[in-house]
Formats: structure tokens, sequence, C-alpha cells
């Protein structure tokens, strides 16, 4: 199995623009999480869904934050405008039946 | 809700001791508990696990001792190595959610 797929590894946007970040989850997980990594404010969790539900949604710092899964093997977190603040590691994560969570290696998003 | 703390933000120890991690959550209703380890430019990589009809549970060269009264969490490495060095996570599964703590950087001095 090759894990949790993240994409891309680094993006370097300007302010204003909008980003998409992309997740492949482990075959056969049922729930999938994106959390976001910065120094001030360690692993946050962002979203997670069940069965490509959206479940918590309460993590999203704001309406510039959207993600979606359409099906089980693909999920984006768009933000749209970016702005430098959101500059951090976002992480997406699979785990089947809510135990043992398997992280991807992260995207570094910054904005300038 | 839940909130996780880690007693110490830094830990060095000499290669070949043990490692001990300590880790505090608030929330007696929380269930399942991991240890995450981290290095730099990678994503958080499962140590070990426990849950809560547990006390101990051992892997290779780990164990996670779990003391839930008074919600206290700990990650002990035995005979750490240089490889050891990086960033350990308790995470704490409450609602549905996994809640992260700080984290502690363990540097090993050769």
């Amino acid at each position: 199995d090759a894990g949790v797929i993240q994409s891309p590894r680094h993006e370097v946007t300007e302010m204003g623009q909008e980003v998409t970040l992309r997740c492949k989850p482990i075959s056969g997980h049922d729930y999938l999480f994106w959390y976001r990594q910065t120094m001030m404010r360690g692993l946050e969790l962002l979203i997670y869904f069940n069965n490509n539900v959206p479940i918590d949604d309460s993590g999203m710092p704001e309406d510039r934050f959207s993600a979606k899964m359409p099906n089980a093997s693909f999920s984006t977190l768009k933000i749209q405008p970016s702005e430098p603040r959101d500059s951090a590691v976002y992480f997406c994560a699979s785990t089947w039946a809510n135990y043992g969570y398997t992280f991807g290696s992260g995207t570094r998003l910054t904005v300038v | 809700g839940e909130s996780v703390g880690l007693h110490l933000p830094t830990l060095s120890v000499q290669e070949g001791d043990n490692s001990i991690i300590n880790c505090a959550y608030s929330n007696s209703a929380s269930d399942y508990f991991i240890w995450y380890k981290q290095e730099s430019g990678k994503g958080p990589q499962f140590i070990i696990d426990i849950r809560s009809n547990m006390d101990k549970r051992q892997g290779q060269r780990v164990t996670v001792l779990l003391n839930k009264t008074v919600k206290h969490l700990s990650l002990q490495i035995a005979a750490t190595q240089p490889g050891d060095s990086a960033v350990y996570f308790c995470a704490v599964l409450h609602g549905g959610k996994l809640i992260f703590g700080q984290g502690t950087e363990l540097s090993v001095k050769p």
C-alpha cells in the first residue's frame, strides 16, 4: 500500500489566489481527516469525513476554506482567497473505524 | 471537549539511555490514545496506541502507560538511539476527533 498520498508537496501562491490541496486516502479506509500544523497552534483538526460525508467541520477557520470528498479515493481542501496567515503544513490522514490513523507527508503552503 | 498537554516541550537524553515522554489529557471519557513520531519534513508516524481498557502496552523498544485515574499517558523508549530524535505527539480520541498535544522534541546525544 502506498499510504496516504498528498499533492502538491509544496505550494507557493500569492495572496488572493485560490489554492487546492489534494489527498488520496488508503484504500478501504472509511474516515478521512484534514489537519493544519503551525508552530503557534500545533496540529489542528479542520474537518473530517466518514464514508465521504462531512461529519464535523467546526475546525475550518472561516468561509474561505472548503473541503470535498466526491468519492472514497479522493478529497480536496480549497482556500479561496488565500491569505498569508494560511501559510502552514496541511496534512491529510485516513483510518478504518476511527482507529490507527495514517498521515500523509503533508503539503507545505506558503502564501506571499 | 478535550484538551491535551505535554509536560516538557524538549527532552535531551544520552544515546543508550531510556526516554520517558509524558502527556496529560482532560476528559475522562476519552477512550483511545496514540503516540506519534514526527521527523522534520514528514508527517506524523504512528508508533503505538492503547485503549482505555488497558494500562500498558508494549511494542518494539516502546511502551505506553495509561493512568486513567490521573488522566496521564506516557511513552517510554528503551535504549534510545540517534534515529529516535524527532518530535513526539500524544493524541487522544474524543467525540470522534483525534486531538493532539503540542509535542515534545527529543534530542539524542551520541
